[in-house]
């Protein structure tokens, strides 16, 4: 099993939708969650970081960590074609000390 | 947020000869810094975990004799592609290590070896 779950996708939605992307992992040692966003031929950039369970709002994005499930989200509201790019979670903490563990990313589309 | 430069962002160079990429913390000392390579359309691949003043840690299945990796100050990582083979061509992102908790990526660099 995979330390970290994420659907590849592709995704995609119209202009102004709501987006829901997922993962879940399987070390209960991680504390620390992240989301990256990737455009094409570019590095990651750092989205939101969140540290344990609770959920974190940045304009548009929203972050949530379901520690008990093993599940976190990322949400966007009004959607903007801006957005489509690769979106990457990340973990880390624990006994896996600074190490971060990926998602395979899910690329998004946002239609105008 | 923090910035991570590296440089160069693309390069191109024949089989055979070597190739160093730098990535710099430009606002904040980073003791660790990580080196990842991905492919087309997957994610990244951590190669090791370069700590500042010691040894790199190389994942498995990486070649530390070829993919050379220096931590000479809180600032500065180097990766340096040895007999570079077009199997090598890749896109390779550094990060570093914010206390904190935080990772913040530098922008990536193309490498293309012909």
């Amino acid at each position: 099993q995979k330390e970290v779950e994420q659907d590849p996708g592709p995704l995609s939605v119209p202009e102004g939708a709501i987006v829901s992307l997922n993962c879940t992992y399987s070390n209960s040692a991680f504390q620390y969650f992240m989301w990256y966003r990737q455009y094409s031929r570019k590095g990651p950039e750092l989205l939101m970081y969140t540290y344990s369970s609770g959920n974190k709002e940045d304009g548009r994005f929203t972050a949530q960590v379901d520690k008990s499930s093993k599940y976190i989200s990322l949400f966007i509201r009004d959607s903007q074609p801006s957005d489509s790019a690769t979106y990457l979670c990340a973990m880390s903490g624990g006994n896996t000390g600074n190490q971060f563990y990926f998602g395979t990313g899910t690329s998004l589309t946002v239609i105008p | 947020g923090a910035v991570v430069s590296q440089h160069p962002s693309r390069v191109i160079c024949k089989s055979g000869t070597s190739v160093k990429i730098e990535c710099r913390s430009l606002d904040f000392q980073a003791t660790t810094m990580f080196w990842y390579r991905q492919f087309p359309k997957k994610s990244l691949m951590l190669m090791a975990t370069s700590n500042e003043g010691s040894k790199a840690t190389y994942e498995q299945g990486v070649e530390k004799d070829k993919f050379l990796i220096n931590h000479a100050s809180l600032t500065l990582s180097t990766l340096t592609v040895t007999s570079a083979h077009p199997e090598d061509s890749s896109f390779y992102i550094c990060s570093a290590d914010r206390q904190g908790g935080e990772q913040y990526f530098g922008p990536g660099t193309r490498l293309t070896v012909t």
